[in-house]
């Protein structure tokens, strides 16, 4: 079965300054990869994924993250982080026999300070 | 494009009732997923449909029931609430046709079982 960790319940980074959000990833075979925000009383929307090719995806908002197969991971970056990016952020793997389903992280949250 | 909706945002029921969550995909969307919110398990999948019929089922009991209509929009039902069941609940639309597709979730319902 696929499962997904994100070992960091909080990450704390000043505004500025370059941020890192980490997820690893265990799944058969090939690996669809998700990052989703969640703000306060709302939904998550979608920031980015990997599918295939290129190992550096770049989403919405200035964020981006690298696909690394050998060490199973899929972390989140963003070369300069806003006060507005503080939020819940997820990461989720599909795999090649669920349908449409996710398997999300515990979730990290990110605060980001003035 | 209009996004995800759920109705209603928020319930409040006690012990021992039924509750009918509804939500309405994207146009176009033939896919819709349920996923249950807690503090204390996370994001958890309920179960997905597609094409008026369910296609993958978390690990839920049997309490937990969904349905699709014809236009996509579907709802989710749960019956002899128990206080474990408050949580946020969310739908998420997809094309569906594909493992690499991306789900756009709904803004939720809070509902709390007193």
């Amino acid at each position: 079965a696929q499962s997904v960790a994100q070992p960091e319940d909080q990450v704390n980074v000043a505004e500025g300054n370059p941020l890192t959000v980490k997820c690893t990833y265990s799944v058969s075979g090939n690996p669809y990869l998700f990052w989703y925000v969640q703000y306060p009383n709302r939904g998550l929307q979608f920031l980015l994924k990997y599918i295939t090719g290129d190992n550096l995806v770049k989403g919405s908002y200035g964020f981006e993250a690298e696909f690394n197969k050998s060490q199973t991971s899929f972390h989140l970056k963003k070369p300069s982080a806003l006060v507005s990016d503080s939020a819940l952020y997820f990461c989720a793997v599909r795999d090649h026999t669920g349908f449409q389903k996710l398997v999300f992280g515990t979730g990290t949250r990110l605060l980001v300070s003035p | 494009k209009a996004g995800v909706t759920q109705t209603p945002r928020y319930l409040i029921k006690t012990r021992g009732q039924q509750v009918t969550l509804s939500c309405s995909p994207i146009s176009g969307h033939r896919s819709v997923s349920w996923y249950q919110q807690t503090p204390g398990q996370g994001l958890q999948f309920l179960f997905e449909y597609f094409s008026e019929t369910q296609r993958n089922k978390g690990n839920f009991p049997g309490r937990f029931s969904g349905r699709q209509f014809s236009n996509s929009r579907s709802e989710m039902n749960v019956s002899t609430l128990e206080l474990g069941d408050s949580a946020l609940y969310l739908c998420a639309s997809s094309p569906g046709g594909t493992g690499t597709d991306t789900q756009y979730f709904g803004p939720g319902t809070r509902l709390t079982v007193l």
